[in-house]
């Protein structure tokens, strides 16, 4: 069975700081997906990124990184020099190929605050 | 180009009455998938169309819940009757290919009073 691990239930960070989101998976799939999605206060979900199983490389975008490591089935997110506007919760997620008709399987979310 | 719609946004119902949700993908998108999130719980998955044709509906509580997907185009979701647990925040969200990314909508939050 799948299943997605957000340990971190809140998180509160001070503007400029860097802040890392863990996220653990369970899979039985060789072949799976990895996303993250944020959800701001406005409520709708906005999709960040997908990553399929077999590409470990991480990926930058502007202040957003991505560590995916297969070895530790971990998928964690990094914000660098966070801003008020990253404030919201964070959800990360896994899809199966096989059987599970690529439905997703969140975590429980991290609520990310950040201060000025 | 639009993105995925659900109407209404918001639903307050008394107990063993009917609400209906609707949910209208992004063009093209033959995968459509409804989720839920109940207070204080993870998003899980009801169920999964392509096109017209239910995929999955290994996720949906019990029978007072009933999708359609007419045309293979928008989504309904009925509940009959509601009940308290019913209450909470009704995700649609629609892929172009299965295992693509899912693209969601901004939710119907539905409280049953």
């Amino acid at each position: 069975a799948q299943k997605v691990t957000q340990a971190q239930t809140e998180i509160s960070v001070v503007e400029k700081e860097d802040v890392t989101l863990d996220c653990v998976y369970e899979t039985r799939d060789t072949t799976y997906y990895l996303f993250w999605y944020k959800q701001p206060p406005s409520g709708e979900l906005v999709f960040l990124i997908r990553r399929n199983s077999f590409d470990e490389q991480n990926e930058i975008s502007g202040r957003y990184s991505w560590n995916f490591q297969k070895s530790t089935s971990s998928f964690n997110f990094t914000i660098t020099a966070s801003q008020v506007v990253d404030s919201a919760v964070y959800f990360c997620a896994l899809s199966e190929a096989r059987r599970s008709n690529y439905k997703l399987t969140f975590g429980k979310g991290t609520l990310l605050t950040v201060n000025p | 180009e639009a993105g995925v719609t659900q109407f209404p946004s918001h639903s307050v119902i008394e107990k063993g009455q009917t609400v209906t949700l609707r949910c209208d993908p992004i063009s093209g998108h033959d995968n459509l998938y409804w989720y839920r999130r109940v207070m204080g719980k993870e998003i899980k998955f009801l169920l999964h169309f392509v096109k017209e044709s239910k995929q999955d509906e290994s996720g949906m509580p019990n029978n007072r819940f009933l999708a359609e997907r007419t045309g293979g185009t928008y989504s309904t979701l009925k509940v009959q009757p509601a009940e308290l647990e019913d209450s909470g925040v009704y995700f649609c969200a629609s892929s172009q290919a299965p295992g693509g990314t899912q693209y969601f909508g901004p939710g119907t939050r539905l409280l049953v009073l």
